[in-house]
């Protein structure tokens, strides 16, 4: 059971350079999420899509744009990378309704 | 809006210790209340979860009751163990809003 696949695992980018974050899910789930984890700061949301076709912003979207390519995929880029995005990138898929969410192992992204 | 607040840590107990992790929150209507646990270089995975006032979550000895009254949903394990050593989440979504919010995390350490 692959569950929700991230890559890549790591990444060491320097300031300027683009880059996708790439995320799929196999349980045929509606909503697709992507956070940001920060030490002391628990987790941030930076968009999602709640079902294929959308996408909204989360509370830190600034920096970056998404694109929900199909009920699957859910991809984030960075257009032009920052030191302050140094951080582990995590994607997350749900059902509606009372249902958890299923979360990647991450990218851990440094910018120099 | 949302928010959800956990009690501080890191957290450092002996083997067969008696653990509790305070959360509060703070939602408009009925949300969905959870615990996901993060072990160290993987992502988040559900621990327990409660669905409406005075339900109980438990799962691998853990457990945590949906006090609507004190808005609260403490995590607790009546012995704890080296392996439960991990980042502990608290968290919330309301059905169908699309989001979840977290707390900040709780790492708890178990000693042998």
């Amino acid at each position: 059971n692959a569950g929700v696949t991230q890559t890549p695992k790591f990444q060491v980018l320097k300031t300027g350079q683009s880059m996708t974050l790439q995320c799929a899910q196999d349980m045929n789930h509606n909503s697709m999420y992507w956070y940001r984890q920060d030490p002391g700061m628990g987790l941030r949301l930076i968009y999602y899509s709640a079902s294929e076709g959308t996408t909204d912003k989360g509370e830190v979207p600034n920096g970056y744009n998404v694109s929900r390519l199909n009920k699957r995929e859910f991809s984030l880029r960075l257009e032009s990378a920052a030191p302050s995005q140094t951080s582990v990138y995590f994607c997350a898929s749900s059902d509606p309704g009372h249902s958890p969410l299923h979360f990647g192992n991450g990218t851990r992204l440094t910018v120099t | 809006g949302n928010s959800v607040t956990q009690m501080e840590g890191p957290v450092t107990l002996s083997e067969e210790a008696f653990l509790t992790i305070n959360c509060t929150y703070t939602a408009t209507g009925y949300p969905s209340l959870f615990w996901y646990v993060q072990y160290p270089g993987e992502g988040l995975q559900l621990l327990l979860k409660a669905t409406k006032a005075d339900d109980k979550g438990s799962n691998k000895g853990f457990e945590a009751t949906y006090r609507k009254e004190t808005t609260s949903f403490h995590l607790e394990k009546g012995s704890v163990q080296v392996s439960d050593s991990a980042v502990y989440f608290c968290a919330l979504s309301r059905p169908n809003a699309g989001k979840s919010t977290f707390g900040d995390g709780t790492t708890l350490t178990v000693k042998p």
